[in-house]
């Protein structure tokens, strides 16, 4: 079946400007990640969404950053006012979160760059 | 709170070789402990993973084991293959998110 899917796959923008990032999950699984990665960096949490509770957005590095998503669906990640720290890797994971599975499928990411 | 340290790369290995990356964590409590791997021009995806101490998780001829007290879970092979050559994260998931907290990566390079 299909993976987690991201896109765009890469996306430049200037200094300022907004960005939307969008996140399709696996069918069917019910919790997902969004995961930043800096150049040479391991990975960073962001926020979590499970069904329809509220969020864990403990992980959001400002109040610039946000996140949406429907129900068990797709989810975008939206960037305000982008800074030149904002460039790196952002991947997006799904799982069926239940007590004997909670691997997480890791989309191919999407990479940003802010000049 | 919660963090994970594994071993600086480059790791440059000569065919059937023996590897051993390094991972040490600190949390409280049990955290669930992975390997995940990035080949390149791929998606991250799962290796291996130990849920309670001292289960040892397998995959593809690695190994690794959950050593609550010395809060490691060192990533093994006995013999490594040019097609194991990617960026390796140690990472732990605690509490009811799930949410995974990684190390900084390991390159592995192998060379024929």
């Amino acid at each position: 079946g299909a993976g987690v899917s991201q896109s765009p796959s890469n996306k430049v923008t200037e200094k300022g400007k907004d960005v939307e990032l969008r996140c399709d999950p696996i069918s069917g699984h019910t919790a997902l990640y969004w995961y930043r990665q800096r150049l040479g960096q391991g990975l960073e949490f962001l926020i979590y969404f499970q069904g329809n509770s509220a969020p864990d957005k403990s992980g959001l590095p400002s109040d610039r950053f946000s996140a949406e998503r429907t129900g068990e669906s797709v989810s975008t990640l939206t960037i305000q006012r982008t800074q030149q720290e904002d460039s790196a890797v952002y991947l997006c994971a799904s799982s069926l979160r239940t007590a004997s599975n909670n691997e997480q499928f890791f989309g191919p990411g999407t990479r940003l760059t802010v000049l | 709170g919660d963090s994970v340290t594994q071993m600086e790369g480059p790791v440059t290995l000569s065919e059937e070789a023996f590897l051993t990356i390094n991972c040490t964590y600190t949390a409280t409590g049990y955290p669930s402990l992975f390997w995940y791997v990035q080949y390149p021009g791929e998606g991250l995806q799962l290796l291996l993973k130990a849920t309670k101490a001292d289960d040892k998780g397998s995959n593809k001829g690695f190994e690794a084991t959950y050593r609550k007290e010395t809060t490691s879970f060192h990533l093994e092979k006995g013999s490594v293959q040019v097609s194991d050559s990617a960026v390796y994260f140690c990472a732990l998931s605690r509490g009811n998110t799930g949410k995974l907290i990684f190390g900084q990566g390991t390159t592995l390079q192998v060379k024929p």
